[in-house]
């Protein structure tokens, strides 16, 4: 079946550097994936999602980017921020039944 | 404002005692699913609903079932808890026009079956 991994269970960054969260799909077909951050205590949260027919796109300090060819994933976040201290999962949508395949999550910790 | 509300947030129980985890959309959405999130495995689907009186299953339904009579209202049902069925779950929502637009989750019920 389709998995989603990421690639480092933790990331540590100082306050106003930029982080990058990476992730890996294993479903060639897949055309649909997001970014959710889940802080403590509650459900993930939308962040921002991209098709499969775009390799970039961006939002208010983050930016996800696609490459199909090797079938990965990540996020961007710029002059990252105490704020953002957060678990990041990246989910892609599988099959036409709604179903989003969850990746274990990144732990992102920011310093100050 | 649109939310998923879940309730309760917080539910410890016995082995064997039936329990219920409500769940509530106002977003007129479609779309319905319930997810486990457990240390090491992340978030696993349990079931889901397409629309009202359509449920299906999702990877890990055994010991769970589900009912959606209304739109706005999709019960998590364990007839027979068990230890293993601690958990967190979440509930969430999405329009089935906009599958590709994400869901939205609720704040999470914390389950304990002791």
């Amino acid at each position: 079946g389709e998995s989603v991994g990421l690639h480092l269970p933790t990331l540590s960054v100082q306050e106003g550097d930029n982080s990058i969260i990476n992730c890996a799909y294993s479903n060639s077909a897949s055309d649909y994936f997001i970014w959710y951050k889940q802080e403590s205590g509650k459900g993930p949260q939308f962040i921002i999602d991209i098709r499969s027919n775009m390799d970039k796109r961006q939002g208010q300090r983050v930016t996800v980017l696609l490459n199909k060819t090797v079938k990965h994933l990540s996020l961007q976040i710029a002059a990252t921020q105490p704020g953002d201290s957060a678990v990041y999962f990246c989910a892609v949508l599988s099959g036409n039944t709604g179903k989003l395949i969850f990746g274990q999550g990144t732990t992102l910790q920011v310093k100050p | 404002e649109a939310q998923v509300t879940q309730n309760p947030r917080y539910l410890i129980t016995v082995t064997g005692k039936k329990l219920t985890v409500t769940c509530s959309q106002n977003m007129n959405h479609e779309y319905m699913s319930w997810y486990r999130q457990d240390p090491g495995l992340g978030l696993r689907q349990i079931y889901y609903s397409m629309n009202v009186e359509v449920t299906d299953k999702g990877d890990v339904p055994e010991g769970y079932k589900v009912s959606r009579k209304e739109k706005r209202n999709f019960p998590l049902i364990l007839e027979s808890p068990s230890p293993n069925q601690t958990s967190l779950y979440f509930c969430a929502s999405s329009s089935s026009s906009g599958l590709r637009s994400g869901y939205t989750f609720g704040s999470g019920t914390r389950l304990t079956v002791v």
